[in-house]
């Protein structure tokens, strides 16, 4: 069965210093992999997802099969990025179930 | 607002008794599926729905029960309720074939 692992279950950094939250994963087959985010009072929304390869809001995030890790990266936090981020996964082709960590809360302090 | 849309957005129940929990889609997104959410959990799998079919259940009693309308609305019903079905109910809308998935604002449902 697949599980997603985050770790930290709170994590505070200054403005400007950079971030990582932790993920790990176990499943057998090629998952996809996802980072959704729930800002303050908004709903659960996509940040990004592994094949895109692509950066949002500064944030990337790079599968590595070989450690069953797909951390989240930003370089320089900002205040809005404070926000409940959740790691999921998924597998292709007839059920798009997630499967989701139980979440990292990510403060920025000023 | 043209997002997955949810009813109601809160409800409170007494254990034992039965509720429904309604959920529109995006125009256009086919596939539904439900999650609960436990205060300090991630989001866990119930069911998805496409073109009225059940696609997938995750592991949830059979208390739990969901169907699509023709218009691809959903419905996510639970019975004999129990304190621990106390949760965040999220609805999410997807396109055929896509994982990417679209929340709704979700239904809090205290069971008292």
């Amino acid at each position: 069965a697949q599980r997603v692992t985050q770790p930290e279950k709170l994590l505070s950094v200054f403005k400007g210093a950079p971030v990582e939250l932790k993920c790990n994963y176990s499943y057998s087959g090629s998952p996809e992999l996802f980072w959704y985010v729930q800002y303050s009072r908004q709903r659960l929304q996509l940040l990004l997802r592994h094949i895109s390869r692509e950066s949002i809001k500064g944030f990337t995030a790079d599968l590595n099969k070989g450690e069953t890790s797909f951390h989240l990266k930003k370089p320089f936090a900002q205040e809005e990025d404070s926000a409940m981020y959740y790691c999921a996964l998924s597998y292709r082709f007839g059920n798009e179930k997630l499967t989701f960590g139980t979440g990292t809360r990510l403060t920025i302090i000023p | 607002d043209t997002g997955v849309t949810q009813s109601p957005t809160h409800l409170i129940k007494t254990r034992g008794q039965q509720v429904t929990l309604r959920c529109s889609p995006i125009s256009g997104h086919k596939s539904v599926s439900w999650y609960q959410q436990v205060l300090g959990q991630g989001p866990q799998f119930i069911f998805q729905y496409y073109e009225k079919e059940e696609r997938g259940r995750g592991n949830f009693p059979d208390r739990f029960s969901a169907r699509q309308f023709p218009n691809y609305s959903s419905e996510l019903n639970v019975n004999a309720l129990l304190l621990g079905d106390s949760a965040l109910y999220l609805c999410a809308s997807s396109l055929e074939g896509s994982t990417e998935a679209f929340f709704g604002q979700g239904t809090r449902l205290t069971v008292v």
